[in-house]
């Protein structure tokens, strides 16, 4: 089972649309969650942390399931330029963040 | 502004020709890392720094090399470049309590 999986997409949703992603990771010890966005040929920038309670920001919530090991992401009222992908990142250390594993991305089209 | 600098932007190169990707932070962070991104192949780490005079192996480290001689500044070098290196390349700096990474603007070397 590869570290952290995502599925790549892409996801087509037209604009106003709730779209849901999810990652799986397979270190259980993993302490650390994020979601990461990055636009065509840009820099990776920094969604929302995912905390165990889970946390939403706007029309952004984040969740963790520990006991199924995934996170998820859930966007509402899709706007155009929401069109990215969406990268997962998992801090599988028990303590600092040495390393951090990033999943492949999964892309987001949300079309007029 | 807070900011990551990489330097060269893009860069086409020869086979066997050193060069040195230069990377700097503002932030007065003490982690620091390189990552490259490949189609289908995600975020790869290639080497981080905990701090100055403190360098590791991230997941693809062959082919690379890094010093880190004083905070700010952590450059990638390529001793003999081969066509594999060709890649998208990250630099990133970390904070230290939310454990978010910024990253530079990326620079996109070929190898010919």
């Amino acid at each position: 089972r590869k570290e952290v999986e995502q599925d790549p997409g892409p996801f087509n949703v037209p604009e106003g649309a709730t779209v849901a992603f999810n990652c799986t990771y397979s270190n259980s010890a993993s302490q650390s969650f994020f979601w990461y966005r990055q636009d065509c040929r840009k820099e990776p920038k920094l969604l929302m942390s995912v905390y165990s309670s889970g946390n939403e920001d706007g029309r952004f919530t984040a969740q963790l399931n520990r006991a199924s090991q995934y996170i998820s992401l859930l966007i509402r009222d899709s706007k155009l330029s929401d069109s990215a992908t969406y990268l997962c990142v998992v801090n599988p250390m028990n303590s600092g963040y040495s390393t951090l594993t990033f999943g492949k991305g999964t892309m987001l089209l949300v079309s007029p | 502004e807070a900011q990551v600098t990489q330097n060269p932007r893009y860069l086409i190169t020869v086979t066997g020709k050193k060069l040195t990707v230069t990377c700097s932070q503002n932030m007065n962070h003490e982690y620091m890392s390189w990552y490259r991104q490949d189609p289908g192949l995600g975020l790869r780490q290639i080497y981080y720094s905990m701090n100055v005079e403190v360098t590791d192996k991230g997941d693809v480290p062959e082919g690379y090399k890094v010093s880190r001689k004083e905070k700010r500044n952590f450059p990638l070098i390529l001793e003999s470049p081969s066509p594999n290196q060709t890649s998208l390349y990250f630099c990133a700096s970390r904070a230290p309590f939310t454990g978010e990474l910024f990253f530079g603007e990326g620079s996109r070397l070929t190898v010919l």
